[in-house]
C-alpha cells in the first residue's frame, strides 16, 4: 500500500463549477499537508499549505484537513480553464523534515 | 526574487553517457532537494541536501548516483552510466532552513532527462 494515495482521473468539469481533489494517507506521522499544481511540463507551484486538522481558505481554494480519518482535500470553487493542470497532493513527517511524500497527481481539465 | 533556477531544461544523452544536472535555490536558501518524476506518476524523492551536507539520500538508486551542495555554486545530481531507465523529469526544489511552520519547498521548472 502507498503512503499517499491519489486518484489520477482525469476530471473534465464545466467553467464554474466547484472541484473536489482528494487524497488519503496512512501514516499517522503526517503533520503538514501541501497541494502543489502543475502545468503541462512545468514545476510543481505551491498552492496551499496546511497543518493540523481544520479549514484554510485562500481566494478560491480551501484546503481540508481531517486527520482522524486520514484524508484531505482541496476545493476550487468558480472554476476557470487556467486552473486546468494536474494537481499534486504532499505530506510531511513531523518528525521528519525535508522529504516530501506525494500523491500519483489529479489531472483536472476545465472547459468553457 | 528569482526562484529555482535549474539547467539544462533538457538533457539528451546516450546510454553509458553522464549526466549533470544543476539547481540553484532560491536566494537565502540553505536546503535543496532532488526528486524525480516518471511519466503518469507523481514525484519521487531523491536526496536532500544542505551546504556541504548529504541530510537524506533514502531515495537515491544505490548506484550510479551522486548529489552534491558544495559551500560555493550550485547543487549537483549526477547520473553516471546513464539507462533508458533514468529518463524522466528531474526537479529540484529549495527551502528555508526547516522549523516549525517554515517547511514550504519551492520547485524549479525541472531538466527533462531523455537517453537514447
Amino acid at each position: 500500500q502507498k503512503e499517499v494515495e491519489q486518484d489520477p482521473g482525469p476530471l473534465s468539469v464545466p467553467e464554474g463549477a466547484i472541484v473536489s481533489l482528494n487524497c488519503t494517507y496512512s501514516n499517522s506521522a503526517f503533520q503538514y499537508f501541501m497541494w502543489y499544481r502543475q502545468y503541462s511540463r512545468k514545476g510543481p507551484e505551491l498552492l496551499m499549505y496546511t497543518y493540523s486538522s481544520g479549514n484554510k481558505e485562500d481566494g478560491r481554494f480551501t484546503a481540508q484537513v481531517d486527520k482522524s480519518s486520514k484524508y484531505i482535500s482541496l476545493f476550487i470553487r468558480d472554476s476557470q480553464p487556467s486552473d486546468s493542470a494536474t494537481y499534486l497532493c504532499a505530506m510531511l513527517r513531523g518528525s521528519t523534515l525535508g522529504r516530501l511524500y506525494f500523491g500519483r497527481g489529479t489531472q483536472l481539465t476545465v472547459w468553457p | 526574487n528569482a526562484g529555482v533556477m535549474q539547467n539544462p531544461r533538457h538533457l539528451v544523452r546516450r546510454r553509458g553517457q553522464e549526466a549533470r544536472l544543476r539547481c540553484s535555490p532560491m536566494k537565502g536558501h540553505s536546503h535543496v532537494y532532488w526528486y524525480r518524476q516518471l511519466p503518469e506518476e507523481g514525484l519521487k524523492f531523491m536526496v536532500y541536501l544542505q551546504k556541504e551536507n548529504i541530510i537524506d539520500e533514502s531515495g537515491m538508486p544505490k548506484e550510479r548516483f551522486s548529489a552534491e551542495f558544495p559551500k560555493e555554486g550550485p547543487s549537483i545530481l549526477r547520473i553516471q552510466q546513464v539507462v533508458r531507465g533514468d529518463s524522466a523529469a528531474y526537479f529540484c526544489a529549495s527551502s528555508l532552513p526547516q522549523r516549525e511552520g517554515r517547511n514550504e519547498q519551492f520547485f524549479g521548472p525541472g531538466t527533462r532527462l531523455t537517453v537514447l
